[in-house]
């Protein structure tokens, strides 16, 4: 079974601190890709990245990094000098190569807000 | 760039009444996904779509739901009898490829309310 935990359920921050939000998954897929998501209040998804299960290399764009650690199943995502235009909801995704039509398993999101 | 469409944004139902969620995937995509957020909750898989059948369909989607692509270009939801639970964003999603390794492309969501 496919399983995504996001165990932060609200986070804020003031403006230009450092934020990680968390996420650990479950799959018994061995090729699996592990995405985040942001929703912001006009509620569209927006992705943000994509990482498949056999590299572990850390990713670095802007501000975001993402740290993949398959020892440990987890995905976490980072915001270096968060800004007000970074609260949104993220949401972190598992598909997995072997399971059904490939659909996306959601954890239950990460709400930051980021106080001026 | 390619981008999946949704209409309407917005729709406002009667409980009981049918409604019918149009969604025009990317044009060269083959797999169709429909996925619901009831409002402050998680994204949740409804269905997906290939080679004009259903592939994989959630709990979630009963026999009140169906999809369908009458035509090359739209793919569509359609709830027959419509329930306040139903109440919710409703984002269809398409994919090129076979495997994990094709990226979901997501609609902007239609935001259903029923009252």
């Amino acid at each position: 079974a496919q399983k995504v935990t996001q165990a932060q359920t609200e986070i804020s921050v003031v403006e230009k601190e450092d934020v990680t939000l968390d996420c650990v998954y479950e799959t018994r897929d061995t090729t699996y890709y592990l995405f985040w998501y942001k929703q912001p209040p006009s509620g569209e998804l927006v992705f943000l990245i994509r990482r498949n299960s056999f590299d572990e290399q850390n990713e670095i764009s802007g501000r975001y990094s993402w740290n993949f650690q398959k020892s440990t199943s987890s995905f976490n995502f980072t915001i270096t000098a968060s800004q007000v235009v970074d609260s949104a909801v993220y949401f972190c995704a598992l598909q997995g190569d072997q399971t059904g039509a490939n659909n996306l398993f959601f954890g239950t999101g990460t709400r930051l807000t980021v106080i001026p | 760039e390619p981008e999946v469409t949704q209409t309407p944004s917005h729709q406002v139902t009667q409980m009981g009444q049918e409604v019918i969620l149009r969604c025009v995937p990317i044009s060269n995509h083959l797999y169709f996904y429909w996925y619901r957020q009831i409002l402050g909750q998680k994204v949740e898989f409804l269905v997906s779509f290939y080679n004009n059948e259903i592939s994989e369909k959630s709990e979630i989607f009963d026999d009140q739901f169906s999809v369908e692509r009458p035509d090359g270009s739209n793919f569509t939801l359609k709830i027959r009898s419509t329930k306040l639970e139903d109440s919710a964003m409703y984002f269809c999603a398409s994919r090129s490829s076979r495997g994990a390794e094709g990226e979901q492309f997501f609609g902007p969501g239609t935001r259903l309310t029923v009252l």
